[in-house]
């Protein structure tokens, strides 16, 4: 079985720039959840979606969203860059909504310059 | 508020040798709790979870970990450490984010150097 995919895996972007990053989660999985990680704040929890709704967001400004489609796969969002968002973004999907056992992909490492 | 500790930023243990990285965590009820492993540029890859029963957990890669309660504790262990477990490692509770569950929150890691 095919694990959690993501495009890109690399993005360079400019202060007040936006960006979408993809995940495709694990057949048959349809909960995505997103993760920031960075030196100084480690992994952090973005948001989760399932069956297209978001059912859970962490503690980041509106800036940050994202979507689910019919098919499972998801994006986020993030708009008007900060040098700050600059990290690796994770994706892990799970089978159901609310399900800890999550399976991550390789990641979105996006520069903000 | 739910919280993990790794106290070990850094380890560095010799080929053969034993493994053993410390985890605490923070949680009202009864938690869920995982090790995950990041080699560099890669994602993050689950190596056991406990959700109930058996303490002792075993794992991918010849690995362990064992649940105390009292401690409130989940410390990762391998009897023989290969130059290839060098990576870092990602204890994790699952959270209870306003509400929701599913989310999972990770400690700050703890590098494995492994010397030849």
């Amino acid at each position: 079985k095919a694990g959690v995919t993501q495009t890109p895996r690399y993005l360079i972007k400019t202060r007040g720039q936006q960006v979408t990053l993809s995940c495709s989660p694990i057949s048959g999985h349809r909960s995505v959840s997103w993760y920031q990680q960075t030196p100084g704040q480690g992994l952090q929890f973005l948001f989760e979606y399932f069956s297209e709704t978001q059912r859970n967001k962490g503690n980041f400004p509106g800036r940050f969203s994202g979507r689910q489609f019919s098919n499972s796969r998801s994006e986020m969002n993030v708009s008007t860059l900060e040098l700050g968002d600059s990290a690796l973004y994770l994706c892990a999907s799970s089978y159901a909504s609310g399900s800890y056992e999550q399976y991550f992909g390789p990641g979105t490492r996006l520069t903000v310059t | 508020a739910q919280s993990v500790t790794q106290p070990d930023i850094h380890i560095t243990v010799s080929e053969g040798a034993s493994l053993e990285l410390r985890c605490n965590y923070s949680y009202g009820a009864t938690p869920y709790l995982f090790w995950y492993v990041q080699s560099p540029g890669q994602g993050l890859q689950l190596l056991l979870k406990y959700f109930s029963g058996d303490t002792l957990v075993q794992g991918i890669k010849g690995f362990e970990a064992e649940f105390k309660r009292s401690q409130s504790s989940f410390n990762l262990r391998k009897p023989s450490v290969h130059w290839s477990d060098a990576a870092e490692y990602f204890c994790a509770v699952g959270g209870n984010y306003g509400g929701s569950q599913g989310n999972l929150i990770f400690g700050k890691g703890t590098k494995l150097s492994v010397k030849p």
